[in-house]
């Protein structure tokens, strides 16, 4: 089955430090892989996304880049900032596998940024 | 467009008794997925709804049900409350179902208690 297996956390930086979140993945089709983003007593928030190798996927100065040969899709920023401070999920769905694609999501990252 | 609305954002319920919540995707999105978010088991898929059909379900027990109305409009049901229910349900719309080209949007959640 699809599994996505993200760092433990918590993570806590220094503003403007650089900011790596790892994630690794399981699928057995091709997946769109996401990441989400929860800031504190909301829903999630699509943050980026990336529906094929190679792809990368940016908004708001964070960057992934789908991974086929390592499936990974490790989430980069190069200057942190206080209000980056939320939980991060990593996700994917299998969107080859018809009737089957409900997002599979990892456990979450809690970022703190100290200022 | 207004998003992703969830209601009630907050409930407190005692063993036993059964609990009924409510998603209104966002106007136009035909597709809408229930999600269990608790800090143990992490954001698990609970069922996808798409024209008023189930067509995804995750493994819960038979305790917890949905249905969708021709609007699109969606309720969860959860009977014989357990403590373990206790948790942030989160629904989520997409303008249909399909995870490679579809993006699933996210409400604010519900947060049930189970007392």
């Amino acid at each position: 089955g699809n599994s996505v297996t993200q760092m433990e956390g918590p993570v806590t930086l220094s503003e403007e430090a650089f900011l790596t979140i790892n994630c690794t993945y399981t699928a057995t089709g091709y997946p769109s892989l996401f990441w989400y983003v929860q800031y504190p007593g909301e829903g999630l928030q699509l943050l980026l996304k990336a529906t094929k190798a190679d792809d990368k996927g940016s908004n708001k100065g964070f960057e992934a880049t789908y991974r086929k040969e390592t499936t990974s899709f490790h989430l980069e920023k190069g200057s942190v900032q206080v209000s980056d401070s939320a939980v991060y999920f990593c996700a994917l769905s299998d969107g080859a596998n018809f009737g089957n694609e409900k997002l599979t999501f990892g456990t979450g990252t809690r970022l703190t940024i100290i200022p | 467009k207004a998003g992703v609305t969830q209601t009630p954002r907050y409930l407190i319920k005692t063993r036993g008794q059964q609990v009924t919540l409510s998603c209104s995707p966002i106007s136009g999105h035909r597709s809408v997925s229930w999600y269990q978010q608790t800090p143990g088991q992490g954001l698990q898929f609970l069922f996808e709804y798409f024209s008023e059909t189930q067509r995804n379900k995750g493994n819960f027990p038979g305790r917890f049900s949905g249905r969708q109305f021709s609007n699109s409009r969606s309720e969860m049901n959860v009977s014989t409350l357990e403590l373990g229910d206790s948790a942030l349900y989160l629904c989520a719309s997409s303008l249909k179902p399909g995870g490679i080209a579809e993006t699933q949007y996210f409400g604010p959640g519900t947060r049930l208690l189970v007392l």
